[in-house]
């Protein structure tokens, strides 16, 4: 079964520290890759994606993330975290061989302390 | 405001009565998409348009979920004879007409099924 897992539930990060969010992925073909994040009482926002060429994407508020396709990896990262940046973010994933199908993970709770 | 709007934001009804909901996407979008999410939990597929035509149903949808897309604008998700398992929040998405386009979602209708 096709599958995306975000490892952890909850990240706590100090405020002007670097954040990583995990994201793994076990789907069909060569895959597009995106990340959202969800404030409360807010619909899903999109923040940036891979789809071919650099391994490094970068996206809104300073996020980036990296596509590491021998460990099937595509973690969320930023160089100095927020307190604004807490929120919940999603990894989702669309197999190659769908044209509309995302796939999602559970989910994480980025927390980020002053 | 240009993003993709749904209504109503938020839906109290009695197990047993039907309720409808109601997405304006994205102007330009072609493709339209409905999603249930549930607490803790990323979002659940359950139908996509590509204009007018639905073209596929998630076999988790029972036959009491219905929806449209009349004229390739906005589009309505009946639920009828609601259970007390349909509470969710009930998120739409549009895209542009492509596999590699991220979707961009409306603020959801948290409906809750007494």
């Amino acid at each position: 079964a096709q599958s995306v897992a975000q490892p952890e539930d909850q990240v706590n990060v100090a405020e002007g520290n670097p954040l990583t969010v995990k994201c793994t992925y076990s789907v069909s073909g060569n895959p597009y890759l995106f990340w959202y994040v969800q404030y409360p009482n807010r619909g899903l926002q999109f923040l940036l994606k891979y789809i071919t060429g650099d391994n490094l994407v970068k996206g809104s508020y300073g996020f980036e993330a990296e596509f590491n396709k021998s460990q099937t990896s595509f973690h969320l990262k930023k160089p100095s975290a927020l307190v604004s940046d807490s929120a919940l973010y999603f990894c989702a994933v669309r197999p190659g061989d769908s044209n509309y199908q995302l796939i999602w993970g559970a989910g994480t709770k980025l927390i980020i302390k002053p | 405001d240009t993003g993709v709007s749904q209504d109503p934001r938020h839906k109290i009804t009695k197990r047993g009565q039907n309720v409808t909901f109601r997405c304006d996407p994205i102007s330009e979008h072609n493709r339209l998409y409905w999603y249930r999410q549930t607490l803790g939990q990323g979002p659940e597929f359950l139908t996509y348009f590509q204009n007018e035509a639905q073209l596929e149903k998630s076999r988790l949808l029972s036959d009491r979920f219905s929806a449209e897309r009349p004229k390739g604008s906005f589009s309505t998700l009946e639920i009828q004879r609601t259970e007390q398992g349909d509470s969710a929040m009930y998120l739409c998405a549009s895209s542009l007409d492509s596999r590699t386009y991220e979707q961009y979602f409306g603020p959801g209708t948290r409906l809750t099924v007494t």
